[in-house]
């Protein structure tokens, strides 16, 4: 069965450095996402990707963080100065037209920001 | 504006007992989508299941049954005879759309453990 890939699954790095973090959507997927969970609370959208544009984003989402489908496979986040409170797992989502049962989740990378 | 609301934070069971996971949603959308999904200590989200507003049916899936109650705006998720591979923590969540605006909104989940 396809799957969601993500890399890093761990990134260790200093407040006010820049970090991608990386996805492998499923290939024939459309719609693209990213979540974050912050330890031990609930997984909270950040924002949604279709047809190379960014359809909805959250409050969280703000000028640090960007994302972008540098080519035909890849869907990337950035967060251009990391803050010790993005420390969380961001997991990447993918899904095709919505026709089957729910957003692929991957695995998660667990950013630890000091 | 859209929220899922698990009152239950931790749940310990002992083997083989049932155990029913509790989700409240509120919408304001007639048409409106509700999952669980599962978080086992390794981290991952594990979809167990997606439901359609518009249809009521309750669904049962080996030890797992889900209640959908639009009255009660529930979605009530139980195992019975819960197994020690069945701790993890559980998630509610929903979506107002498919396709490009159908972000899912999650509950706080609740930790079930299962002891032997």
């Amino acid at each position: 069965e396809p799957e969601v890939t993500q890399t890093p699954s761990h990134q260790v790095t200093q407040m006010g450095q820049e970090v991608i973090l990386r996805c492998v959507p499923i290939s024939n997927h459309l719609y693209f996402y990213w979540y974050r969970q912050i330890l031990g609370q609930k997984v909270e959208f950040l924002v949604s990707f279709y047809n190379n544009e960014i359809s909805e984003k959250s409050e969280i989402f703000d000028d640090q963080f960007s994302v972008e489908r540098p080519d035909g496979s890849n869907f990337t986040l950035k967060i251009r100065s990391t803050k010790l409170e993005d420390s969380a797992m961001y997991f990447c989502a993918s899904w095709d037209r919505g026709t089957r049962e729910t957003q692929y989740f991957g695995p998660g990378t667990r950013l630890l920001v000091l | 504006a859209q929220k899922v609301t698990q009152a239950q934070t931790e749940i310990s069971v002992v083997e083989k007992e049932d155990v029913t996971l509790d989700c409240v949603y509120e919408t304001r959308d007639t048409t409106y989508y509700l999952f669980w999904y599962k978080q086992p200590p390794s981290g991952e989200l594990v979809f167990l299941i997606r439901r359609n507003s518009f249809d009521e049916q309750n669904e049962i899936s080996g030890r797992y049954s889900w209640n959908f109650q639009k009255s009660t705006s529930s979605f009530n998720f139980t195992i019975t005879a819960s197994q020690v591979v069945d701790s993890a923590v559980y998630f509610c969540a929903l979506s107002e759309a498919i396709g490009a605006n159908s972000k899912l909104t999650f509950g706080k989940g609740i930790t079930l453990s299962v002891r032997p």
